[in-house]
């Protein structure tokens, strides 16, 4: 069964500090994996895919098929990385369908 | 500009009664997605459609039904048959191969 795990609902950091937020999946293919992020009062929105290997605003994610992870990190995050962050597995074939994770709240304080 | 329109942003519905979230999207896609975002479990999907006249549930279907007349229109009903709709309810719409664009949401409350 495709699943998606984040395991911290709440992640609280200070301003500058290393931030990591994790997301396991299981899924026997090759998934394509995501991050959406959702700021307050804004719509969720696309961060990164990990097909494109970029890095945006700073963050990265890294997917890693031995341990079936693809953490987002930050080196040193800002105020205004505070937000809901989602992963997401899309693996159906051509369905385009996404599974979420339940999300964690990244909270950085001053 | 382009983009996906959710309304109304906010929806009170009384016990028994079926109500319509509607969902419009200009962006040429494909396909388009209804889920439910409940606190501490993340977006679950409930229906989707990757073509015109064509659909399928998705994990929590039980409820809901949804129409692709058209292209650019993906509503959802929720039925009085759904015992928990108290929820935000998200639409998305994506290309064939990429990542989706999500509306800004629809707050359903059962009063």
């Amino acid at each position: 069964a495709q699943r998606v795990t984040q395991p911290e609902k709440l992640l609280s950091v200070f301003k500058g500090a290393p931030v990591e937020l994790k997301c396991n999946y299981s899924y026997s293919g090759s998934p394509e994996l995501f991050w959406y992020v959702q700021y307050s009062r804004q719509r969720l929105q696309l961060l990164l895919r990990h097909i494109s290997r970029e890095s945006i605003k700073g963050f990265t994610a890294d997917l890693n098929k031995g341990e079936t992870s693809f953490h987002l990190k930050k080196p040193f995050a800002q105020e205004e990385d505070s937000a809901m962050y989602y992963c997401a597995l899309s693996g159906s074939s051509n369905t385009g369908k996404l599974i979420f994770g339940q999300g964690t709240t990244l909270q950085v304080k001053p | 500009d382009g983009g996906i329109t959710q309304s109304p942003k906010y929806l009170f519905r009384k016990e028994g009664q079926n109500v319509t979230l509607s969902c419009e999207q200009n962006l040429n896609h494909d396909a388009m997605y209804w889920y439910r975002q409940d606190p501490g479990q993340g977006l679950r999907l409930i229906y989707y459609s990757q073509i015109v006249n064509d659909f399928q549930k998705g994990d929590i279907a039980e409820g809901y039904s949804v129409s692709r007349e058209k292209k650019e229109s993906f509503p959802l009903t929720v039925t009085s048959a759904q015992k928990n709709p108290t929820a935000f309810y998200l639409c998305a719409s994506s290309p064939r191969a990429g990542g989706y664009t999500f509306g800004s949401g629809t707050r359903l409350t059962v009063v």
